[in-house]
């Protein structure tokens, strides 16, 4: 199975910040990749998939970058509603993998 | 709109089976598969397996065969996940998602709101 590792596995920002996550996969994995949103009691919410392709309805501080082993998750100026956790996920082949999250706290 | 709906929660002893259902709205049911992942508590996300609605095919996770089984019923938009020989380490949230599609790439695009399952003595 393709590992994902998530990086970091938390941090602590003020709004306004510009945060990055990345994920690593073990293998190649071209651009399949996506990244969702989870905050506490709820289902995750798709942000972006195909690497840098985001999802109706998402605001243009989020994007993506990143093809073949190396992925990022960019928020460019975080606002109070992005206090969540960040997984990204691997949808190259069975099983699809999840990295492990990244909680973004204040 | 697209809805998925799961059922309600589940308290189960150990060695017991679990099954939990989804059912779709406001789509073609048979055109999309369906995931399923859980999350323990406090954890992150892990993938269980897939079903197509359209004839059943099922990819499931190597950790889960065995105990694993997904079926589907066309006629009520319902998928169903079984889990079977519970343990303590099967209490989760369990999701079922849509799988939407662009061109080659997937992503999960609806999700149900999840089940709680929890296994005690």
């Amino acid at each position: 199975a393709i590992q994902m590792t998530q990086s970091p596995s938390s941090l602590s920002a003020s709004v306004g910040d510009r945060v990055t996550i990345t994920c690593r996969a073990s293998q190649g994995i071209r651009n399949d990749l996506g990244w969702y949103q989870q905050k506490p009691g709820k289902a995750p919410k798709l942000l972006i998939y195909g690497a840098s392709s985001l999802q109706g309805g998402v605001p243009s501080r989020f994007s993506g970058s990143g093809s073949g082993t190396d992925f990022t998750l960019t928020i460019s100026s975080l606002q109070p509603e992005d206090f969540a956790t960040y997984y990204c996920l691997q949808d190259y082949n069975y099983p699809w993998t999840f990295g492990q999250g990244t909680k973004v706290e204040i | 709109q697209v809805q998925l709906v799961q059922s309600g929660a589940e308290v189960k002893k150990p060695g017991a089976s679990v099954k939990v259902s989804c059912t779709a709205s406001g789509y073609t049911f048979t055109n999309y598969y369906i995931h399923w992942m859980r999350q323990a508590p406090g954890q992150g996300l892990e993938w269980m397996g897939i079903i197509n609605p359209s004839g059943g095919s099922t990819t499931y996770a190597q950790k889960f065969q065995g105990r694993v089984t997904m079926t589907s019923d066309t006629s009520t938009s319902t998928v169903y996940m079984e889990l079977s020989s519970l343990s303590s380490e099967d209490t989760a949230m369990y999701y079922c998602a849509k799988r939407g599609v662009v061109g080659s790439t997937a992503f999960f695009d609806y999700w149900g709101q999840g089940t709680l399952v929890t296994v005690s003595s």
